[in-house]
């Protein structure tokens, strides 16, 4: 069963770049494609974008501009940096494994703040 | 971008029921439809893909319909634990993947 655990800064200033961390125990990152997510508070779920074990990547066209996701399979471990954050980027953060297009197994999620 | 619509934002059941929740597209596809429930503190779980099909370790009290542009989950015979907020999410157009904004079920 794979366990994903996103880490990273709870607190981030109006400007600068978010930076979170999804390690991935109890399975192999590859052939996978592995996601972002988000949910600001009172709101939806949005895909943030994907990138699969090889390095290719594919980002929502809503935050292409501000997003680059990497990953490193020999640490088991994938990450996203989201620039120019604003309030609006206050969310609860989900890294997740994809199954076909869909998402099989999630992190519990990482609460962040965009406060000066 | 596929806008999906679920309604209702919340409702409210109590233990026991069989609740049905609706999931509206703004186009039209055939399938490519997931279900998710969520719970505060817990990791998100997958309960339905590709509409219909129940993922390892769901109980079949889940059960998922629909193609066009209606889908809907029903949950049969409601548990405590089914108590949580669910989501569609479609994946026909994957660039973007979106959701729907969610179902609330409370206990009533």
């Amino acid at each position: 069963q794979v366990l994903l655990q996103e880490s990273g800064p709870g607190l981030v200033k109006p400007s600068e770049t978010l930076s979170l961390t999804c390690i991935v125990s109890g399975g192999s990152m590859t052939s996978y494609y592995w996601s972002w997510i988000r949910r600001p508070a009172g709101k939806g779920l949005e895909w943030i974008g994907r990138i699969y074990s090889t390095g290719s990547t594919n980002y929502n066209p809503s935050l292409r501009s501000r997003v680059t996701m990497s990953l490193d399979t020999s640490k088991n471990q994938f990450s996203l940096k989201l620039t120019s954050v604003s309030a609006a980027d206050t969310a609860v953060y989900y890294c997740a494994r994809m199954g076909g297009n869909w998402f099989d197994s999630w992190g519990q999620g990482t609460q962040v703040t965009v406060s000066s | 971008e596929i806008v999906m619509t679920q309604s209702p934002a919340t409702l409210s059941v109590s233990p026991g029921e069989t609740v049905t929740l609706s999931c509206r597209a703004s186009q039209s596809f055939t399938n490519s439809l997931a279900w998710y429930q969520m719970k505060p503190g817990q990791a998100p779980r997958l309960l339905i893909y590709g509409a219909s099909t129940r993922a390892t370790g769901i109980p079949a009290r889940f059960s998922g319909s629909g193609s066009g542009t209606e889908f809907t989950l029903t949950i049969s015979s409601l548990q405590s634990e089914d108590f949580a907020v669910y989501y569609c999410q479609q994946y026909n157009n994957w660039l973007p993947i979106t959701f729907g904004q969610g179902t609330r079920l409370d206990i009533k």
